[in-house]
């Protein structure tokens, strides 16, 4: 079964602009995650996507937003990028079935801004 | 001030010496989930523990769950330099977002 993939693996962005962030899920997972890793703050969540639906979202201004798909592939948007959006952006799907929430993640996308 | 943290932040040891990390909260957690993360990759889900008082064992590596359910601890026996990582404790406390400790970064030299 193939893992979850993100793309762009790494992007270059300029203060003010604005990126999407693509994530496909591992096939038949329905619950998309997305999470911020910096070295200073560690891996914090964004938000959580069931069923094309936002069911949680961490403590992130309204400039980050995503959105799922109906084959549960997944986008989050950053709107007027500062410089402190710089970091990895990671992507992971569960099932829900089975333990707690168990989250198997993309390699990630490291977002640079300038 | 995090809800889970963890301990030691960094850790670096030579091939061969044991360690252990540990995962602490005031918060109760219905499950606790270990993960390591290699440079430029996500993190790989290790284990879960359930139950209270559950000991796990991944070859050199013991995860036990504490009785109170609070935290958690991770042994690993003989490091190699393939162990190289940070090591993430995740849970999830009352309102259903998985929570992340801080990490420990672990270096074992050859």
């Amino acid at each position: 079964k193939a893992g979850v993939t993100q793309t762009p693996r790494y992007l270059i962005k300029t203060r003010g602009q604005q990126v999407t962030l693509s994530c496909s899920p591992i096939s038949g997972h329905r619950s998309v995650s997305w999470y911020q890793q910096t070295p200073g703050q560690g891996l914090q969540f964004l938000f959580e996507y069931f069923s094309e639906t936002q069911r949680n979202k961490g403590n992130f201004p309204g400039r980050f937003s995503g959105r799922q798909f109906s084959n549960s592939r997944s986008e989050m948007n950053v709107s007027t990028l500062e410089l402190g959006d710089s970091a990895l952006y990671l992507c992971a799907s569960s099932s829900l079935q089975g333990f707690d929430n168990e989250q198997y993640f993309g390699p990630g996308t490291r977002l640079t801004v300038t | 001030t995090q809800l889970l943290e963890q301990s030691p932040q960094f850790l670096s040891i030579q091939e061969g010496e044991n360690l252990t990390v540990y995962c602490n909260s005031s918060s109760v957690f219905s499950s606790l989930q270990w993960y390591r993360q290699e440079p430029g990759e996500g993190p790989v889900l290790l284990v879960t523990v359930v139950t209270g008082g559950e000991v796990k064992k991944l070859k050199r590596l013991t995860f036990q769950f504490g009785d109170a359910r609070k935290d958690s601890s991770l042994h690993i026996t003989a490091a190699q330099p393939g162990d190289t990582g940070l090591y993430l404790c995740a849970g999830l406390p009352a309102g259903n977002m998985l929570t992340f400790g801080g990490g420990t970064r672990l270096m074992v030299k050859p």
